[in-house]
C-alpha cells in the first residue's frame, strides 16, 4: 500500500499561490493521485485527480513529474475560506483509501 | 440530490453503551467504508465493505462491528469493548471507473461517551 509524505502545515496569505508537495515514492502503475479538503468537523471534499503530468479544474492544478514518485496540488489566489486540511492520497485499486495527516493549511488577511 | 446520511450529527451515550451510527447513500455505490478521526489527525478506517454481506476490517477495527444488508446501508456499531469512543466518525461510500475509486464522505457524527 502506496503511502504519502506532505509537510504537517503551511501559512499563506490571501491572493497568494500555494504550492502543497507530496512524495510518494512506492506508487504502483495503475494507481491515481488524488487531493482532498477538509474543515472542522465535516467529511472530506474531492478537490483534484491526476495520473500524470498536468491537471486543472476550477479549484486547482495539479502537477505530476514523468517519474510519479512526487505530486503538486497549487492553489491559486487563496482566501481565507482556503484554511483548511489538505490530504494527498493514492488510489490502490480494490483497497480503502488511507489517510496520513494530511496538510494544514492557515491563510491570513 | 443523491449523497451520503449520516445520524445524528452528534450523539451522546453513557460508558459502556454500546451506539449505532447510520449511513445510508443513494448513490448507487458498491463499496462503503466507516473512518474515525481524533482531534488533529487524519482518518483512520475502521471497517470497508466492498458488496453486500461482507465486509472487512480496516486498522482499527476493535470494539467495532458492522453490518451491510442492503447496498445502501452500511451501519457502525460501537461496542463497551471500545476503550475510547468519543471521536469523530466518519462514512464514505465509492464507485469504480476505469480502476479509479471515487469517493464520497458524508457529514460526519460526532460521538461523545460520558
Amino acid at each position: 500500500l502506496a503511502k504519502t509524505t506532505q509537510p504537517i502545515s503551511m501559512d499563506s496569505y490571501e491572493g497568494q499561490e500555494v504550492n502543497i508537495t507530496c512524495s510518494h515514492n512506492n506508487i504502483a502503475t495503475n494507481d491515481y493521485i488524488t487531493w482532498y479538503q477538509q474543515f472542522p468537523s465535516q467529511g472530506p471534499r474531492f478537490i483534484i485527480q491526476g495520473y500524470k503530468t498536468k491537471v486543472t479544474n476550477e479549484v486547482a492544478s495539479l502537477f505530476i513529474p514523468a517519474d510519479r514518485k512526487s505530486s503538486t496540488l497549487s492553489l491559486p489566489r487563496v482566501s481565507l475560506s482556503d484554511t483548511a486540511v489538505y490530504y494527498c492520497l493514492v488510489n490502490q485499486a480494490g483497497t480503502a483509501l488511507i489517510f496520513g495527516k494530511g496538510t494544514t493549511l492557515s491563510v491570513s488577511s | 440530490d443523491g449523497g451520503i446520511t449520516q445520524s445524528p450529527k452528534y450523539l451522546f451515550r453513557k460508558e459502556g453503551q454500546n451506539v449505532t451510527l447510520s449511513c445510508e447513500q443513494n448513490l448507487n455505490h458498491d463499496a462503503m467504508y466507516w473512518y474515525r478521526q481524533d482531534p488533529g489527525q487524519g482518518l483512520r478506517l475502521i471497517y470497508y465493505s466492498q458488496i453486500v454481506n461482507d465486509f472487512q476490517k480496516g486498522d482499527i477495527a476493535e470494539g467495532y462491528s458492522v453490518s451491510r444488508e442492503k447496498k445502501e446501508s452500511f451501519p457502525l456499531t460501537v461496542t463497551s469493548a471500545q476503550k475510547n469512543p468519543t471521536a469523530f466518525y466518519l462514512c464514505a461510500s465509492s464507485i469504480e471507473r476505469d480502476g479509479y475509486y471515487g469517493y464520497t464522505f458524508g457529514s460526519g457524527t460526532r460521538l461523545t461517551v460520558v
